[in-house]
């Protein structure tokens, strides 16, 4: 089955910083990346996702690479700001079978300092 | 509208009881997952029902269940619970019952054997 792992477990970083949020996959059929922001005590929140057939997809201050052929996503956050402080999974999955299966990285604790 | 909504949101267990916990999806969603999100780790995929079937099945064991009712609704069963069974137990859904739509999350149930 499919394996996501995510470095670094925690990040730190000073406001106005980029933070950078790195991902491998191992099974060459994952076609689709989500990645979720889940704050403490909450429910995880779709920030951004990535499908197979583009390399970067931006929204604002934050953006996503993909690299198939090295089977490894990035999350890009830049102008950071301290209500970005949370922890973030990656998470990857195949779109194109019978079930919907996310797979997650065990996440990433980033605090944004003033 | 309203997001996915679970129930209760606190429970406390003793080992070897059971439990059920419920899940509205959004409304017109007719694809649910339950996640298992352990403290300090990333939710790991249980169970997924589509239109009332179920899509798919995790590593876990036979003591967990699940059943998706025809108001798309659901419910997530363990049995004979164990201490390693505490976790944040998380539904979602998606419009669809593959990888093409974005999986919503609810809050969670958080559950406590002890």
């Amino acid at each position: 089955g499919e394996n996501v792992e995510q470095h670094p477990s925690t990040l730190s970083v000073q406001e106005g910083d980029s933070a950078v949020i790195k991902c491998t996959y191992s099974d060459s059929a994952s076609n689709y990346f989500p990645w979720y922001k889940q704050e403490l005590g909450k429910r995880p929140q779709l920030i951004i996702d990535i499908r197979s057939n583009v390399g970067e997809k931006k929204d604002q201050r934050i953006a996503v690479t993909l690299n198939k052929t090295a089977k490894h996503f990035s999350l890009h956050i830049t102008e950071t700001q301290p209500e970005d402080s949370a922890v973030y999974f990656c998470a990857a999955t195949y779109s194109g079978g019978s079930n919907y299966k996310l797979t997650f990285g065990k996440g990433t604790l980033l605090t944004v300092n003033p | 509208d309203a997001g996915v909504t679970q129930s209760p949101t606190h429970l406390i267990k003793t080992r070897g009881q059971h439990v059920t916990l419920r899940c509205s999806p959004i409304s017109g969603h007719k694809s649910v997952s339950w996640y298992q999100q352990v403290l300090g780790q990333g939710p790991q995929f249980i169970f997924q029902y589509y239109e009332k079937e179920e899509r798919g099945r995790g590593n876990f064991p036979d003591r967990f269940s699940a059943r998706q009712f025809p108001n798309y609704s659901s419910e997530l069963n363990v049995n004979a619970l164990l201490l390693g069974d505490s976790a944040l137990y998380l539904c979602a859904s998606s419009s669809t019952g593959v990888g093409n739509s974005p999986l919503h999350f609810g809050n969670g149930t958080r559950l406590t054997v002890t």
